[in-house]
């Protein structure tokens, strides 16, 4: 049974709207993230949290928004989405990430198409 | 700013055959993971390590524990359920913040 699972798995939206993306996980862990893969490329952290109600700029931040109301639940938010933002959206959870972030799990990604 | 360079960026295998996959980092890491990527775009976490090599089936991966600046994944026997896109991450940790950087994949192929 899939531990970190993400929805919607596809979205059109229009530029200019908002969009948000959903991710819960029943691992019982302490950190989440939010990673924007795009096409021929790795992936790269937006957002990231380690306790409810408390998130952290990753690399990518600007035009996005985070939002961890619990420690099984992380959102992504797009306020006012662009063309630039479509992309593939993988959510991820780990144990822990001090000192090392210890191995991420990841959910099945969203797809995202803003035109 | 830091940097993990994967190699080769393709590969194409027949079954059976024996092949390895290389990260290089441009500073020390702290841990390295790897991940495929199969054809309906799920990551599927393949090994973490801190240091020295975890074995699983026909998967074979090693962190260079010496200077921590290279991590190799060692596919023997491929299979066709090998085949995807391999990404590695590294954790520089220290002024890093302790953040993930991926390659960008090397795309296997694997051919009966």
């Amino acid at each position: 049974e899939a531990a970190v699972t993400q929805s919607p798995r596809s979205k059109v939206a229009v530029t200019g709207g908002k969009v948000t993306l959903s991710c819960h996980q029943t691992n019982n862990h302490d950190y989440m993230y939010w990673y924007r893969q795009d096409t021929g490329h790795g992936l790269r952290l937006i957002h990231y949290s380690y306790v409810a109600d408390s998130t952290e700029k990753g690399d990518i931040p600007d035009g996005y928004k985070a939002s961890r109301p619990s420690q099984e639940n992380f959102s992504l938010i797009l306020e006012l989405a662009s063309l630039s933002q479509t992309a593939v959206y993988f959510c991820a959870s780990s144990e822990y990430g001090g000192a090392l972030t210890g191995q991420l799990y990841f959910g099945e990604g969203s797809k995202l198409t803003v035109l | 700013g830091d940097q993990v360079e994967q190699s080769p960026s393709a590969l194409s295998l027949h079954e059976g055959t024996d092949s390895a996959l290389r990260c290089n980092f441009t500073t020390t890491m702290r841990s390295v993971q790897w991940f495929r990527q199969n054809s309906r775009g799920s990551l599927i976490s393949l090994f973490y390590l801190a240091s020295g090599t975890k074995e699983n089936g026909r998967l074979k991966s090693a962190f260079d524990s010496k200077e921590r600046r290279y991590s190799t994944l060692h596919i023997r026997d491929a299979q066709l359920e090998d085949s995807g896109t391999y990404f590695c991450a590294a954790e520089a940790g220290g002024g890093s913040g302790n953040k993930l950087i991926f390659g960008t994949g090397t795309l296997l192929s694997v051919k009966p």
